[in-house]
């Protein structure tokens, strides 16, 4: 089966800008959840999106927002970028089973976005 | 910040010799994942272990979760270059869904 695709790979905006990112997750899966990973933070999480409802969140600025549709596809949104935004950005699509459990989490090649 | 203190933060092994890498939390956990990563890309699943004492493997690399599901050690065996990369391992605290990630071991492999 298909894997988990962000799109696009690689993003140069400027700073004041607002950028969106997009996620597909693999068939079946119905959570989405976004991180955020630079050099001296490491993986930082965003937030999760299942069966379209917010149901976690980080602690990051309100500036950092997301969606999910019907499909599942997830996308995030960040406006007014700052320097600070640069940053390797991954999505992660999860399994979960009846008893509410994650079974498996599967991430995409993220999406590398400069702030300039 | 990160939450799983993962040890060591970075390792140089000779191709050919066994290594390990530790995972470990304060907590108990929900669900142990390992990932490695190269850099710049994403993470590309390895193992998840859920029950205290459960040990899986993958062709070299061997995985294990202690009885209290408070720490975990990844082992490969045999390293090979393919093995360099960067190692992170993740889990849930409790059942809020949120993983918590180490900072990740850098692995590199001396021909």
């Amino acid at each position: 089966k298909a894997g988990v695709t962000q799109t696009p790979r690689y993003l140069i905006k400027t700073r004041g800008q607002q950028v969106t990112l997009s996620c597909s997750p693999i068939s079946g899966h119905r959570s989405v959840s976004w991180y955020q990973q630079t050099p001296g933070q490491g993986l930082q999480f965003l937030f999760e999106y299942f069966s379209e409802t917010q149901r976690n969140k980080g602690n990051f600025p309100g500036r950092f927002s997301g969606r999910q549709f019907s499909n599942s596809r997830s996308e995030m949104n960040v406006s007014t970028l700052e320097l600070g935004d640069s940053a390797l950005y991954l999505c992660a699509s999860s399994l979960y089973n009846t008893r509410e459990v994650r079974t498996e989490a599967f991430f995409g090649q993220g999406t590398r976005l400069t702030v300039v | 910040s990160q939450e799983l203190e993962q040890s060591p933060q970075s390792l140089i092994v000779q191709e050919g010799k066994n290594l390990t890498i530790n995972c470990t939390s304060s907590k108990t956990l929900y669900g142990l994942y390992w990932y490695k990563q190269k850099y710049g890309e994403g993470l590309i699943f390895l193992m998840m272990l859920q029950k205290g004492g459960e040990e899986k493997s993958h062709e070299k690399i061997t995985a294990k979760l202690d009885e209290k599901k408070q720490q975990s050690s990844l082992h490969i065996t045999a390293s090979q270059p393919s093995h360099a990369g960067i190692y992170l391992c993740g889990a849930a605290e409790d059942s809020n869904y949120q993983l918590i990630w180490g900072a990740g071991t850098k692995l590199i492999i001396k021909p």
